[in-house]
């Protein structure tokens, strides 16, 4: 069966700081990934999606970057930090070819102090 | 504009009682749908996908889709208070392999 780990649970960081979050997909070849966050009081965001290694799409310009270096590995990255990076960042995935439905990782808080 | 409306809530029902949450779209190409449970804290879950007109069957929950209404719902019988969570719609837009739009959610509560 298939699984999506997403790591860290959460995480504390000062304005300014760099950020990797990542996420890694097992049981299935060539998935579609995603990166959506939620802010407090806000409907999930899609900021970035992925079909392929090395090809990433981004729906939000933002300070926000991310990457696919392997096929069922997807990072977000940040060089600096601002306080309205701040939300719930969670990492998705889906079949190829047809839209099945998107599962979930577990979720990385962020808190930007 | 690609948008999904939700009614934010809270819809706050009896245990027992019938739980509904509507959903409206804007893109009159969409070809999936998904409804997908989220409890305070926790990631997005699943619980039901529709994709053509009519009603679906799962359990205790039911989905409808009226695409000539841009419309869809999901039923909750015999609502327990582990039902409590906010429910997410969710749309494709752009076709069958188009990306998921989400709603802001709906909170619902079911009392004891």
């Amino acid at each position: 069966s298939q699984t999506i780990h997403q790591w860290p649970a959460t995480l504390v960081q000062p304005v300014g700081s760099p950020l990797s979050l990542e996420c890694t997909v097992e049981g299935t070849s060539n998935p579609n990934l995603y990166w959506y966050r939620q802010a407090a009081g806000r409907g999930l965001q899609l900021l970035f999606y992925s079909v392929g290694i090395g090809q990433i799409s981004s729906e939000v310009p933002q300070n926000l970057s991310a990457s696919r270096p392997q096929d069922r590995q997807f990072i977000l990255s940040s060089k600096k930090l601002l306080l309205s990076d701040s939300g719930f960042y969670l990492c998705a995935w889906s079949v190829m070819r047809f839209n099945y439905g998107y599962t979930f990782g577990s979720g990385t808080r962020l808190t930007v102090v | 504009q690609k948008e999904v409306e939700q009614n934010s809530g809270p819809l706050s029902v009896p245990e027992g009682a019938i739980a509904s949450l509507n959903c409206t779209y804007s893109d009159r190409v969409s070809q999936s749908f998904f409804w997908y449970r989220q409890y305070s804290g926790k990631s997005p879950e699943l619980i039901m996908s529709i994709y053509s007109n009519g009603d679906k069957e799962d359990g205790r929950f039911t989905a409808q889709l009226n695409k000539a209404s841009q419309y869809v719902s999901l039923l909750i019988r015999d609502s327990q208070p582990s039902d409590s969570a906010t429910y997410l719609c969710a749309v494709t837009y752009g076709g069958s392999q188009g990306n998921l739009i989400f709603g802001k959610g709906t909170k619902l509560s079911v009392k004891p």
